[in-house]
């Protein structure tokens, strides 16, 4: 089975440039997150959607960020203008509603830097 | 203060020692809790999860929660170089949701 695959691994933009990440979770997962974990950190969350609809974005800096989850499936997460401070690592995580044991599963992130 | 704290590392064990790796929080509704493991430049993966107070023993992994004490706990025995990654708590009060990561404990467990 495919874990949750993420797009690009890595970028660098320059700030006040746009960015876009892209996540396609576990099939059947009806549960996406979006994460950002800064240096030494652990994740903080972003966004959680459960099927297309945007449950919680409580901690969404919506003035820059924005998130879409098509159809229920793929999302992505996008900054306008990216600033300094949003060099950070972008994860993804499924899981079913509610998640067995607990877990989540993340993909392996997308690793911004702004310069 | 954070609602979620880890002794921060990083932390050098040889291999065969016994590793305890810990949390405390602040917030007394959490009733969930679970260890993840990070490699780097990977995200993290699930090790353990536990409900309420008690103790969960998984292979070499045993996880701890004491609630009237706020803490929790990772014990690692016969640790291997290959448990050398971060070690992240989480913990929520929402089964399943909102759960609240701590800043990790990076370990090296040394040949």
């Amino acid at each position: 089975e495919a874990g949750v695959v993420q797009s690009p691994r890595y970028k660098i933009i320059e700030k006040k440039q746009p960015v876009a990440f892209w996540c396609n979770p576990i099939s059947g997962h009806n549960t996406l997150y979006w994460y950002r974990q800064n240096l030494g950190q652990g994740p903080e969350l972003l966004i959680r959607y459960e099927n297309e609809e945007a449950v919680d974005d409580s901690q969404l800096p919506k003035d820059r960020f924005s998130a879409e989850r098509l159809k229920g499936v793929d999302s992505t997460l996008k900054i306008q203008p990216a600033e300094l401070g949003d060099s950070a690592v972008y994860l993804c995580a499924s899981s079913l509603n509610p998640p067995p044991a607990g877990g989540y599963t993340f993909g392996s992130g997308t690793r911004l830097t702004v310069v | 203060q954070k609602e979620v704290e880890q002794d921060p590392g990083p932390l050098s064990v040889p291999e065969g020692a016994i590793v305890s790796l810990n949390c405390t929080y602040s917030n007394s509704a959490f009733q969930y809790f679970m260890w993840y493991r990070q490699y780097s430049r990977k995200g993290p993966e699930l090790l353990m999860y536990t409900y309420s107070s008690g103790n969960k023993e998984d292979g070499r992994f045993t996880a701890q929660v004491d609630k009237s004490s706020k803490y929790i706990s990772l014990f690692i025995r016969d640790s291997q170089p290959s448990d050398s990654a971060t070690y992240l708590c989480a913990m929520s009060s929402d089964y399943g949701q909102n759960f609240v990561f701590g800043p990790g404990t990076r370990l090296s467990v040394l040949p």
